[in-house]
């Protein structure tokens, strides 16, 4: 199955700054995925990273919060601008049809721990 | 759009006892239905997942059974570990294809004590 390489791992941020997270994966997938993770929650979908065009975000995730880059089949960004407390979540990139267990489940990043203060 | 329900929300069972956790769908045109398993302060791993053409799945103590007329499937653990310990979430997607979005469960915290 692919390795996915996600960072940073943690950080924590002041409110109104803007954090990017990295998300490399050892071979060419189609879709990368971009996840948010509140604690104790699930995993809520914030976009769709396609390469070559914009990213399709979900109801409630805006592209000028979430901006996310997708310069080439293996990588993908996401930065969250302009934080806020409320923005203290982990966030995970995944992708699809890789292999492992099933090649039709999703492969996750190890996500990004986020605190805002 | 979809929209999966997860029961029960945790689930507390005694070693080499059984575990059920069953998630409901609402989009009968969801084909694929795998389930995660994430331990603490890790990623969610893919454990089993089962196609719309199929009734039932295992792969050792993990069992996975589909009813697509009734829209709900269910995870199966039996003997259960202390390592089974984790938060397990079902998911529902519209196609096999792996560009697919999923719609996640709440999840269901299993604790196995000894």
């Amino acid at each position: 199955s692919a390795v996915i390489s996600q960072k940073p791992s943690r950080d924590i941020c002041q409110r109104g700054t803007s954090l990017t997270i990295q998300c490399q994966v050892d071979s060419q997938v189609t879709m990368m995925f971009w996840y948010r993770q509140q604690p104790g929650q699930s995993l809520t979908l914030i976009a769709t990273a396609n390469q070559g065009s914009e990213a399709t975000y979900e109801s409630g995730f805006v592209i000028d919060k979430f901006p996310i880059s997708r310069p080439n089949l293996t990588f993908s960004t996401l930065t969250v601008s302009n934080m806020s407390p409320e923005d203290s979540s982990i966030y995970l990139c995944s992708v699809g049809g890789t292999g492992g267990a099933s090649v039709y489940g999703y492969t996750f990043g190890s996500g990004t721990r986020l605190t805002v203060v | 759009g979809e929209n999966v329900e997860q029961h029960p929300s945790t689930l507390s069972v005694q070693e080499g006892d059984s575990a059920v956790i069953k998630c409901t769908y609402s989009d009968s045109a969801s084909n694929y239905f795998p389930w995660y398993k994430q331990e603490l302060g890790k990623r969610p791993q893919l454990i089993i997942d089962i196609r719309s053409n199929v009734g039932e799945k295992k792969d050792q103590r993990i069992a996975v059974t589909l009813n697509k007329t009734a829209k709900h499937f269910s995870l199966h653990i039996t003997e259960t570990q202390p390592e089974d310990s984790a938060v397990y979430f079902c998911a529902a997607r519209e196609t096999t294809d792996s560009w697919g979005k999923f719609q996640f469960g709440a999840g269901t915290q299993v604790v196995v004590t000894p």
